[in-house]
């Protein structure tokens, strides 16, 4: 079965330069969702997308945006990287949202900011 | 909000022992309740899920959790552990709004280590 996709797996990046982390949902997946989990911690949710709206906004530094397009791929873009934004992030996809959805979540982007 | 607390951080096994892991959380209103497991590098694979219905809830892996509801409990458990169910393992909550892709508040996680 298909899963979610995400790319790039690795990423290296300078303090204070940008990144943008891509997520493909399951197919028929309108729902995607962010987290982030540093070195040894649990992982904390950043935000959520349904039909291309933002719907629940967790813990996302300010420097952090993110949008879903219309083919329901999401795109978390980072800017002002710092050192402490080294984590895994992953991406999640559900359908249909709301009480019920199971996220199923993707292999990850593991970024490192030097 | 809603909050989760695993109540072991590292546990350690031997093959065919019996586990039980406890997650206990907090939220006022529905709550739809996961066990994750990650093994090592890999992603987050669902275990099981407890939505509504029978409080005993079995996953794949031989897994199984009990939803007790007045005592905010969601406890994993396996009658005889294997060498590969070494991994972390991550008690999950979501509080249903009604509506919404609200995300899942974690707890911190249990590494839990199969002797053989």
């Amino acid at each position: 079965a298909a899963g979610v996709i995400q790319s790039p797996r690795h990423l290296i990046k300078e303090k204070r330069e940008t990144a943008t982390l891509k997520c493909y949902p399951i197919p028929r997946h309108d729902t995607v969702y962010w987290y982030q989990q540093g070195p040894g911690q649990d992982p904390q949710f950043l935000i959520s997308f349904y039909e291309k709206m933002q719907s629940d906004k967790g813990s996302i530094p300010d420097r952090f945006s993110a949008q879903q397009f219309s083919d329901y791929h999401s795109e978390l873009n980072m800017s002002s990287l710092e050192l402490g934004d080294s984590a895994l992030y992953f991406c999640a996809s559900s359908s249909p949202p709301g009480g019920t959805d199971t996220q199923y979540f993707g292999p990850g982007t593991r970024l490192t900011v030097l | 909000a809603q909050s989760v607390s695993q109540h072991n951080h590292h546990v350690i096994l031997s093959e065919a022992a019996s586990l039980e892991l406890g997650c206990n959380y907090s939220y006022g209103g529905t709550v739809n309740l996961f066990w994750y497991v990650q093994y090592p590098g890999q992603h987050l694979q669902l275990l099981l899920k407890y939505f509504s219905g029978d409080p005993l809830v079995k996953g794949i892996k031989g897994f199984e959790a009990e939803f007790i509801k007045s005592k905010f409990s969601f406890n994993l458990r396996k009658p005889s552990v294997q060498w590969s169910d070494t991994a972390e393992y991550f008690c999950a909550v979501k509080g249903y709004s009604g509506g919404g892709a609200d995300g899942l508040t974690f707890g911190k996680g249990t590494h839990l280590i199969i002797q053989p």
